[in-house]
């Protein structure tokens, strides 16, 4: 069975412009989180979509928003990109809500210049 | 909120035993995991105590205190590909995120 895939795997992008980072869970799994990880630090927690509603969210600005599809796959949006939000993007799919059990995807390394 | 604290860096020599510590302050604890993350990938998941006491999957054990908020992972019998870094993190009651140390990055030399 196929892990958690993301798309794109890299990315580079210039201040200002916006950025769609796309993650499928793995099948079965309702819960996509995401989280960004900058280098030297451990992922910080972004949002939490269970069955297609918001479960939780992280310490992030506005400019970051998200959603999950009927088919459980989800969308990381960021607007406004400044150079601190270079990162790698981890994404990450559990299966039943009470459960904390997550299995990451190979993440998206963003690049804002 | 979460406050958890691990050691930067630690080395070992291969073949030998290495204990990494995580410390954590939460206001709502619903378990302690652990992830190894290599340069550049994504983390993996090692471990999951919810209870205290010993866990043990092969050369890898993670052991849990929650009256003194402290957890540690046992790396046995250390090989050139545990190199990598360790990451702890604490899940909370009603809060679905996973919070996390900043990692601790092991080399394992010959």
């Amino acid at each position: 069975d196929a892990g958690v895939t993301q798309s794109p795997t890299h990315l580079i992008k210039t201040r200002g412009q916006h950025v769609t980072l796309r993650c499928s869970p793995i099948s079965g799994h309702k819960s996509v989180s995401w989280y960004q990880q900058v280098l030297g630090q451990g992922p910080q927690f972004i949002f939490q979509y269970y069955e297609k509603e918001e479960r939780g969210r992280g310490n992030f600005p506005d400019r970051f928003s998200a959603r999950q599809f009927p088919n459980y796959s989800s969308e990381l949006n960021v607007n406004a990109l400044l150079l601190g939000d270079s990162a790698l993007y981890l994404c990450a799919s559990s299966g039943d809500r009470g459960k904390y059990e997550q299995y990451f995807g190979p993440g998206t390394r963003l690049t804002v210049t | 909120g979460q406050n958890i604290d691990q050691p930067t860096e630690m080395t070992a020599t291969e073949g030998a035993i290495v204990q990494i510590n995580c410390t954590y302050q939460t206001s709502g604890f619903n378990g302690l995991f652990w992830y190894q993350q290599h340069a550049g990938e994504a983390p993996t998941f090692l471990s999951y105590n919810v209870l205290d006491g010993l866990e043990e999957k092969g050369r890898f054990s993670s052991f849990l205190s929650r009256s003194k908020g402290y957890s540690y992972l046992l790396l046995k019998e250390l090989q050139m590909k545990d190199s990598a870094s360790y990451l702890c993190a604490v899940g909370a009651f009603n809060d679905y995120k996973l919070s996390f140390g900043a990692g601790t990055t092991v080399t394992v030399r010959a």
